[in-house]
């Protein structure tokens, strides 16, 4: 089945040491993305890959970066995880392409199970 | 600008009973809307989906949303809450016009009595 792939499902990190997560995809999607979750809050997106052009969103801190090497792996690297960075992270992926107008057209997001950050 | 709410942060209803969770939007351009569904520890699934289609969208697992721009709302309506319904549903709105968009409502989470 095409699916989109996070690994580990659960990470334990030290406060200040790097960390990777990684997201993988079987849909051949353009789009990727990775948001932070936080307990009983919203998703909140840390940036997007439309193809190979990284788009950041204006508050995610620089201590987050993301790695596109090929269509179907995504990497979040936290450079010095913080207590605050605890929380789940989710890769989803998105099929968008322009219609031959040139209008992007709107699709659904296609998450993958996430994983669980702690930082000790 | 796009902007999302999603009126009640809890909604608790018994098993069998109709469900209805709000959400209300405003965009600049003409939105696309969704609505996920998150159980505990576990990645979103969509529900449904409205595109500028039908304005009356079925989605999975009995679920149904309308469309309603005169009242920029998406409800989100089940006639017969079932216990496997509790979770997290988030309302989305999607706009690829004049940038690239998704905006999340803060969600409504969903308890279903025995």
């Amino acid at each position: 089945d095409a699916m989109v792939i996070q690994n580990p499902r659960y990470q334990v990190t030290q406060f200040g040491k790097p960390v990777t997560l990684s997201c993988s995809q079987t849909l051949n999607h353009n789009v990727m993305y990775w948001y932070q979750q936080k307990s009983s809050q919203a998703p909140k997106l840390l940036f997007h890959y439309y193809d190979k052009d990284f788009n950041n969103e204006a508050d995610t801190p620089d201590n987050f970066q993301s790695r596109r090497p090929n269509t179907s792996f995504c990497f979040l690297d936290i450079r010095s995880p913080g207590l605050g960075d605890a929380a789940m992270y989710l890769c989803a992926t998105e099929p968008s392409r322009p219609n031959s107008g040139g209008a992007l057209k709107n699709n659904e997001q296609f998450f993958g199970p996430g994983t669980r950050l702690t930082v000790l | 600008a796009q902007s999302v709410t999603q009126l009640d942060s809890h909604v608790s209803v018994s098993e069998g009973t109709p469900v209805l969770l709000r959400c209300n939007y405003s965009s600049s351009y003409s939105p696309s809307l969704f609505w996920y569904v998150q159980h505990p520890n576990k990645g979103l699934q969509l529900l449904l989906k409205y595109t500028s289609a039908a304005t009356l969208v079925k989605g999975i697992n009995g679920f149904e949303a309308e469309f309603k721009k005169s009242e920029t709302s998406f409800h989100l309506t089940k006639p017969s809450a079932h216990m496997s319904d509790a979770a997290e549903y988030f309302c989305v709105v999607s706009v690829r016009t004049g940038g690239f968009k998704t905006i999340f409502g803060a969600g409504t989470r969903l308890f279903v009595k025995a």
